[in-house]
């Protein structure tokens, strides 16, 4: 089906190893963006990205990577995980006609644990 | 940066009754989404809401926007346990000027719970 996903759903891990997030969406869309969810915090905007090759940072950058090499992919690496980066990671993705007319599709997310 | 307060944080309500969200704006309100999640799950668009006044319907959930007030509700009819969950809302920080104008900022959300 055409749509977001991402992968893994769960992950755990430990604190110091190197950890990717992977998304993939099939509409061919141009924005891909990444949240974390926390609670007390809601959702914030790590990355952005405009279209291939272009990103952006958003609200909570530090400790993330982002590549966008081709326009269906967003990764989200994590390069020394910290237990503060244990969170919900959601992907989301919309056209270029601007936010007052495109909307942000989510994906499921992914739970991570940094222990 | 933009800020947006949701109330209540939690509700509880009897299955068949009406409740209202909402969501305010600490600064102007270009556009404002709604979505719905349930635990454990990814965030389901439910509406989005222009400048200018709008106001949109689907099923029995009706979203507001209230420039003024720099205000959105979100009022469901009729509650059904399947509407139970968490709402967010979330705002665009100003009119289309770019890139920058995607990035969504978001509310900490309502906690819907629905009694049979």
């Amino acid at each position: 089906d055409a749509g977001i996903t991402q992968s893994p759903r769960y992950k755990i891990t430990e604190t110091g190893r190197q950890v990717t997030l992977m998304c993939h969406q099939t509409w061919s869309h141009s924005y891909m963006f990444w949240y974390r969810q926390d609670l007390g915090h809601g959702l914030r905007l790590i990355y952005y990205s405009a279209a291939a090759d272009i990103t952006d940072k958003g609200e909570v950058p530090d400790g993330y990577v982002v590549s966008r090499s081709k326009t269906e992919n967003f990764p989200l690496t994590l390069e020394s995980a910290t237990r503060s980066q244990t969170s919900v990671y959601f992907c989301a993705s919309s056209g270029a006609g601007g936010p007052s007319t495109d909307t942000q599709y989510f994906g499921p997310g992914t739970r991570l644990t940094v222990l | 940066s933009q800020e947006l307060e949701q109330s209540p944080q939690s509700l509880i309500v009897q299955e068949g009754k009406n409740l209202t969200i909402n969501c305010t704006s600490s600064k102007t309100l270009y556009g404002l989404y709604w979505y719905k999640q349930k635990y454990g799950e990814g965030l389901i668009f439910l509406m989005m809401l222009q400048k200018g006044g709008e106001e949109k319907s689907h099923e029995k959930i009706t979203a507001k926007l209230d420039e003024k007030k720099q205000q959105s509700s979100l009022h469901i009819t009729a509650s059904q346990p399947s509407h139970a969950g968490i709402y967010l809302c979330g705002a665009t920080p100003d009119a289309y000027s770019g890139a920058g104008s995607y990035q969504l900022t978001f509310g900490k959300g309502t906690k819907l719970s629905v009694i049979p």
